[in-house]
């Protein structure tokens, strides 16, 4: 089956500086990648939608200069938290799609903890 | 707006129970419907979902999912549970098009015991 690399799974950062993760669709081509962030007791809230080679579209609420996202090839995402505070730990979640309306593959998720 | 809830947070179960994982949706349309599982540290996997047609719908690992219109319910059930099946698990809700923009429930953690 499809399978979606997230990486890296767990990192701690200080406070103020930047941190990226990377989402991979390793046998198939991902037309769509989505970042969602998962809160303690919550339900997965989706950040943005990337098409390759195009910018993303952010959820509203979503700060884009904050959560800066790249999508440059068909099999790799980027999300870069940049100027981390301690509000920004979460675990955060991709997702890839292929072409037409194929089921998503979702990737392990990242645990981030700013201190 | 769609939304989803989930009334149970957490639930225990005998291995070898049935179970039934409770749904219940709002959305103006005919909905699509979905569970995902997510084991710890893990991403969600789509167990099942609804688009249309029989509205019991089969999924993996032996659970099913019954569409109730009436009662805007999609109740995840399984006959005998397996200590295995112990995870958190997501209804979501989406619009007709089909997997993008869903809304997910806040999950049911599942604990099974021996």
């Amino acid at each position: 089956g499809a399978v979606v690399s997230q990486h890296p799974s767990r990192v701690i950062c200080k406070s103020g500086t930047s941190v990226k993760i990377e989402c991979r669709s390793l046998d198939f081509q991902a037309t769509t990648m989505f970042w969602y962030r998962q809160f303690p007791k919550k339900s997965l809230m989706l950040m943005a939608t990337s098409n390759e080679g195009s910018k993303a579209t952010y959820e509203q609420g979503v700060e884009k200069d904050k959560f800066l996202i790249n999508h440059a090839s068909l099999t790799l995402s980027t999300l870069t938290v940049t100027s981390a505070h301690p509000e920004d730990s979460s675990f955060y979640i991709c997702s890839a799609q292929g072409a037409g309306n194929s089921p998503l593959h979702f990737g392990n998720g990242t645990r981030l903890t700013v201190t | 707006a769609q939304s989803v809830t989930q009334p149970d947070i957490h639930i225990t179960v005998s291995e070898g129970a049935s179970l039934e994982l409770r749904c219940n949706y709002s959305y103006g349309a005919t909905p699509y419907l979905f569970w995902y599982v997510q084991s710890p540290g893990q991403g969600l996997q789509l167990l099942l979902k609804y688009f249309s047609g029989d509205t019991l719908v089969q999924g993996i690992k032996g659970f099913e999912a019954e569409f109730k219109r009436s009662q805007s319910s999609f109740n995840l059930r399984k006959p005998s549970v397996h200590w295995s099946d112990a995870a958190e698990y997501f209804c979501a809700v989406g619009p007709l098009g089909g997997y993008q923009k869903v809304t997910f429930g806040i999950g049911t953690k599942l604990q099974v015991i021996p």
